[in-house]
């Protein structure tokens, strides 16, 4: 199975602040990264898929970088509502799988 | 508006079984691939199943292959999970989620999650 890492696992930062989230896999998954947004007591929101690519109504602050095992989720300027856990998703082979989540708060 | 309503959690005891469904809406059911992901209390994510929009094609990590059968029924837009021989380790909130291409792909759309608990 392929391991994807997400560092850190926690990060406080202030609102307007530039945010820069990683995420690495165990080996090479092309472009078949996804970022999720999970707000506390909610489900899973999709914000990027193939790495790069903003689902359909994801604020444009939300921007995903990255290919073959190296992956960033930058958020341009932090809002108050981006306090979540976000995780990042392989989708190049079976099974797929999740890293372990980076928890974002506001200082 | 995609929605995707699970239902049929609950408490079990170890050993014995359970079955899920996730009621669909809002799109053409037949033309996606479906999936559950799991989430034990206060921990990731867990893919459990992915099935194909036939049905002839199921997909299962290691950790539930054998116990956990996905299934659907197209007629009635609507996604199972038949969970056996339940271990403690089974405990989570279930998703149903969609597949956002008709291949094993990321998920557009999630349920709002239905818990399992399973304990003596």
């Amino acid at each position: 199975d392929i391991q994807m890492t997400q560092s850190p696992s926690f990060l406080s930062a202030s609102v307007g602040d530039r945010v820069t989230l990683s995420c690495k896999a165990s080996q090479n998954i092309n472009k078949y990264l996804a970022w999720y947004q999970q707000k506390l007591g909610e489900a899973p929101k999709l914000l990027i898929y193939n790495a790069n690519s903003l689902q359909t109504g994801i604020p444009s602050r939300f921007s995903g970088s990255g290919s073959g095992t190296d992956f960033t989720l930058t958020i341009s300027s932090l809002q108050p509502e981006d306090v979540a856990t976000y995780f990042c998703l392989q989708h190049n082979s079976w099974p797929l799988t999740f890293g372990s989540g980076t928890k974002l708060e506001i200082k | 508006e995609v929605q995707l309503v699970e239902s049929g959690g609950g408490l079990v005891q170890p050993g014995r079984s359970l079955k899920l469904s996730c009621a669909a809406s809002g799109f053409t059911f037949s033309n996606y691939y479906m999936a559950w992901v799991r989430q034990a209390p206060k921990k990731g994510l867990e893919w459990v199943a992915t099935i194909s929009t036939s049905g002839s094609r199921t997909y299962y990590p290691d950790s539930v292959k054998g116990r956990f059968t996905i299934s659907r029924d197209n007629a009635k837009s609507s996604l199972y999970l038949q969970m056996n021989s339940l271990k403690s380790e089974d405990t989570a909130t279930y998703y149903c989620a969609r597949h956002a291409q008709p291949t094993v792909a990321h998920a557009d759309y999630w349920g709002q999650g239905v818990m399992v608990t399973v304990s003596s």
